[in-house]
């Protein structure tokens, strides 16, 4: 079982809407937890950092439940520019861990 | 220097070939990591250091080596590269090895 897990998608959703994103991890170590964002043959870059009260950012919104070992990103109001690879990542003392990422795409 | 550069951001190498990558950060981070992006497989980490003259590997060290000499470069060298070695690689840096990570834009190297 890979260490952090995502559903692949394609997440197909029309502008406007409100989409939303599961990761899960398996090693109970994690620490730190976060979601990237990266656009097509470019370099990953940080949404978001994952706080255990959970954190807003915007239209952004990521949760980390650590009972049930997931966090959880929301999108309210998507816009065309949203479409990209999102990837949540697991941290903890040796390395941070990335996830393979869950393609959005944003129909107009 | 703003941030970590990769170089170069591309290359076309024939197999059998030596090839080092280089990545510089002027961040003062103390982590930094050399990753593959391969379709489908998404981000596979080859090898890490947590501070200057310490290394790790990860999850596909094969074929790779790394050295960290100082704190603000982290070079990737391939011996003798094969085909397979084909991807995209990525260079990162973060104040630990637990923290927000920062990517360079990236290097496509075509092994032939």
């Amino acid at each position: 079982r890979k260490e952090v897990e995502q559903d692949p998608g394609p997440f197909n959703v029309p502008e406007g809407a409100t989409v939303a994103f599961n990761c899960t991890y398996s090693n109970s170590a994690s620490q730190s937890f976060f979601w990237y964002r990266q656009d097509c043959r470019k370099e990953p870059k940080l949404l978001m950092s994952v706080y255990s009260s959970g954190n807003e950012d915007g239209r952004f919104t990521a949760q980390l439940n650590r009972a049930s070992q997931y966090i959880s990103l929301l999108i309210r109001d998507s816009k065309l520019s949203d479409s990209a690879t999102y990837l949540c990542v697991g941290g903890r003392d040796d390395k941070i861990i990335f996830g393979k990422g869950t393609r959005l795409h944003i129909l107009p | 220097i703003a941030g970590i550069t990769q170089a170069p951001t591309s290359q076309i190498l024939a197999a059998g070939r030596r090839m080092t990558l280089r990545c510089t950060q002027d961040m003062r981070h103390n982590a930094m990591y050399w990753y593959r992006q391969d379709l489908g497989l998404g981000l596979r980490l080859i090898h890490y250091s947590n501070t200057a003259g310490t290394t790790g590997k990860g999850e596909v060290p094969d074929g790779y080596s790394v050295s960290r000499a100082n704190t603000d470069d982290f070079p990737l060298t391939l011996a003798s590269a094969v085909p397979s070695q084909t991807s995209v690689y990525f260079c990162a840096s973060s104040v630990t090895l637990q923290g927000e990570a920062f990517f360079g834009q990236g290097t496509r190297l075509t092994v032939v």
